[in-house]
């Protein structure tokens, strides 16, 4: 069976640190994988989104970005976080565009 | 471009009692729709969804949804509320774009169950 891992689960940071989230799926093969971002008290918003390998698209201007190098694994980064960026992460996949997307556990990031 | 609403971002429900939540969509081809559920600090987990099929979808938990394109409305339904119901739910409408499925959420419903 598939399953969505994400790490790490929260994560305390200061204003202007980098930033490095991980996200992998097994059991499958060539998944889409996508990143999205759940502030406090309001509802998903997507950030990236990956077909294959390399392949990244950003849907809304921010101070993240995202990276896919290997198949299976998805990785939302920052080079300077914003007080902003504070929000619950969430990884999810899916196999085909008529399928459900599969969510991961989440991380919370605090940003002090 | 799509959009999902739902109506009322609380709902208060006795426990026994019917949960009704309310999903409106917006979009310019035949949508695949989703009711997903979250508990705190947890992913989300699907309950149901529709992909053209049948228009009445039973999910888990004892949840169904029912697709009406005259209303474009994915309306959530349990008949019976269990305390375990308390949580968010999410409705969401995918485009089903050649480029991966993008999923918009909707603002989501935060159920409590009294006893």
């Amino acid at each position: 069976s598939q399953t969505i891992h994400q790490w790490p689960a929260t994560l305390v940071q200061p204003v202007g640190s980098p930033l490095s989230l991980e996200c992998t799926v097994e059991g499958t093969s060539n998944p889409n994988l996508y990143w999205y971002r759940q502030a406090a008290g309001r509802g998903l918003q997507l950030l990236f989104y990956s077909v294959g390998i390399g392949q990244i698209s950003s849907e809304v201007p921010q101070n993240l970005s995202a990276s896919r190098p290997q198949d299976r694994q998805f990785i939302l980064s920052s080079k300077k976080l914003l007080l902003s960026d504070s929000g619950f992460y969430l990884c999810a996949w899916n196999r085909a565009s008529n399928q459900p997307q599969h969510f991961g556990d989440g991380t919370r990031l605090s940003i002090l | 471009a799509q959009s999902v609403t739902q109506l009322g971002s609380h709902v208060s429900v006795s426990e026994g009692a019917l949960v009704l939540l309310r999903c409106n969509y917006s979009s310019s081809v035949p949508p695949y729709l989703f009711w997903y559920v979250q508990y705190p600090n947890q992913g989300l987990q699907l309950l149901l969804k529709y992909t053209s099929a049948a228009t009445l979808v039973k999910g888990i938990n004892g949840f169904e949804a029912e697709f009406k394109k005259s209303e474009t409305s994915f309306h959530l339904t349990k008949p019976s509320a269990h305390m375990s119901d308390a949580a968010e739910y999410f409705c969401a409408v995918s485009d089903d774009g050649a480029a991966g499925n993008k999923l918009t959420f909707g603002g989501g419903t935060r159920v409590l169950v009294k006893p």
